[in-house]
């Protein structure tokens, strides 16, 4: 039984780049959520995503993230042209139902953390 | 404009004796509470929650406790043990996310 694979564990980029953040959810799992989490923070919402729709982006910056999950294949999270503030580890986690209710929570992967220099 | 608050960034409890972390919150719509476990490197992995409508759950060790006129709810952990080191998060959800605190570092003392 996997868990929420993320990879890669840890990815470094020089400003300016782009980044490409891979999240597999748990089997039979159709609701996937992206949280960054800044150091001493704790981790903030950024998407969530159901297959092939974004239903809640309301915690992704306006300009250079974007977030899919397509039919086939992982999600992405994608930064473009990143700053030396959007290092953090970035979290994924699925979920069988909307939100992660109650008994059926959402299951986190063990992240990515990007480093910018 | 933080929801969810967790107002001791640590704590540090004898091997053996109880453990609470407590946890904060503004919103009175969310409808379910959660806490989590993080250790250092890995994902926040899920510990216990509660709804809304209870005032207590209890899984081993480990019990949430609800105080909706206060919207205060805690964590007890009792004994503690040394692998109950690790940050603790508290979150809410309510509609589509979740919201998570700033966590708690609970240090086990042998």
């Amino acid at each position: 039984n996997a868990g929420v694979m993320q990879n890669p564990r840890h990815l470094v980029r020089r400003r300016g780049q782009e980044a490409r953040l891979r999240c597999s959810p748990m089997k039979g799992h159709s609701h996937v959520y992206w949280y960054r989490q800044l150091p001493e923070e704790g981790l903030k919402f950024m998407v969530y995503l159901q297959k092939e729709n974004i239903i809640d982006e309301s915690g992704m910056p306006k300009e250079r993230f974007s977030a899919e999950f397509p039919k086939e294949g992982p999600s992405i999270l994608r930064i473009q042209q990143v700053v030396r503030g959007d290092s953090a580890a970035y979290f994924c986690a699925s979920s069988v139902n909307r939100a992660g209710r109650g008994n059926q929570p959402q299951h986190f992967g063990d992240g990515t953390r990007l480093s910018i220099l | 404009d933080q929801q969810v608050k967790q107002n001791s960034p640590s704590l540090s409890v004898q091997e053996g004796r109880i453990s609470i972390l407590n946890c904060d919150y503004t919103n009175s719509m969310f409808d379910y509470f959660l806490w989590y476990k993080k250790y250092p490197a890995e994902g926040p992995t899920f510990l216990i929650s509660i709804s809304s409508i209870k005032d207590k759950n209890e899984d081993g060790r480990f019990t949430v406790f609800l105080n909706k006129s206060a919207k205060h709810l805690s964590l007890h952990i009792v004994p503690s043990q040394p692998g109950d080191s690790a940050v603790y998060f508290c979150a809410a959800s309510s509609d589509d996310k979740i919201i998570f605190g700033k966590g708690t570092r609970l240090h086990i003392l042998p």
